[in-house]
C-alpha cells in the first residue's frame, strides 16, 4: 500500500541553524501538507501546497519557514533559523483531492538545542 | 472558542466492551470529518472519514455524524488492548485545505 515517507526520522540542531525536512508524498496525490505537534499538544496545521504553490498557511508559518517541491517526488520544509520553540514532531501529509483524506507520514522529530 | 473539542480522558474500558468517543465542533461550515488514531510517538493513522449525517460502519468501527448538533462520535466494538491509543477528531472547513484537530481522547483497553 502506498505511503508517505519522511526523512530524517530524528534531527538535532543548534538554535539559529537551518534545517530541511524531507517528504515523499503518495505518488498520485496532488495536495501536500505540513503539520507539527509539540510534545503533549494537538496537531497543528502549518501549510498546504498545490500546483507548485502555497494554497494556505497558518500564522505559525512565518518568514522563517518555506516549502518547496524540488522535483517530481520530494516535498520539503525548510526552517531558516531554528528557535527552541521549533522543537516538535513535524508530519508531512498528502491527499488526492483537497477535501479528501489526508495520509500522514511517520514524522520527523526535531530537537533544537 | 475551541474549534474541535474532545474529552482528554483517559477513557478506560475492559477488553471486549464498546468504547464511545465523542467530539464537538463550533464551525457550522465544517465539511468533512475524520477520526485518526495516534500511538505514542507515532503519526496519526486514519480510521474513518465521514461526510454526511448518519452512521458509517467499517469493521469494528462506527462513525456517527450529526451536523445539526455539531458532534461526531466513534464507536469501537469488541475493544482490544491494541486499540489503546489517543483518538484524534479532525475536520476540514469549507474553502479550506487544512485539517483542524482536537486534542484527542486517550483510550485504555484493560485486558
Amino acid at each position: 500500500e502506498p505511503e508517505v515517507t519522511q526523512t530524517p526520522s530524528h534531527q538535532v540542531t543548534q538554535m539559529g541553524q537551518e534545517v530541511i525536512l524531507r517528504c515523499v508524498p503518495i505518488s498520485n496525490h496532488l495536495y501536500f501538507y505540513w503539520y507539527r505537534q509539540i510534545l503533549g499538544q494537538k496537531v497543528e496545521f502549518l501549510v498546504s501546497f498545490y500546483n507548485n504553490e502555497i494554497s494556505e498557511k497558518s500564522e505559525i508559518f512565518d518568514d522563517q519557514f518555506s516549502v518547496e517541491r524540488p522535483d517530481g517526488s520530494n516535498f520539503t520544509l525548510k526552517i531558516r533559523s531554528t528557535k527552541l520553540e521549533d522543537s516538535a514532531m513535524y508530519f508531512c501529509a498528502s491527499s488526492a483531492l483537497a477535501v479528501e483524506t489526508q495520509y500522514f507520514g511517520p514524522g520527523t522529530r526535531l530537537l533544537v538545542l | 472558542q475551541k474549534e474541535v473539542e474532545q474529552n482528554s480522558g483517559p477513557l478506560s474500558v475492559p477488553e471486549g466492551a464498546i468504547a464511545s468517543l465523542n467530539c464537538t465542533y463550533s464551525d457550522r461550515g465544517s465539511q468533512s470529518f475524520f477520526w485518526y488514531r495516534q500511538y505514542s510517538g507515532k503519526s496519526p493513522e486514519l480510521i474513518m472519514s465521514i461526510y454526511s449525517n448518519g452512521d458509517k460502519e467499517d469493521g469494528r468501527f462506527t462513525a456517527q455524524l450529526n451536523k445539526a448538533s455539531q458532534y461526531v462520535s466513534l464507536l469501537i466494538r469488541d475493544s482490544q488492548p491494541s486499540d489503546s491509543a489517543t483518538y484524534l477528531c479532525a475536520l476540514s472547513l469549507d474553502s479550506s485545505y487544512k485539517l483542524v484537530f482536537g486534542s484527542g481522547t486517550r483510550l485504555l483497553v484493560r485486558p
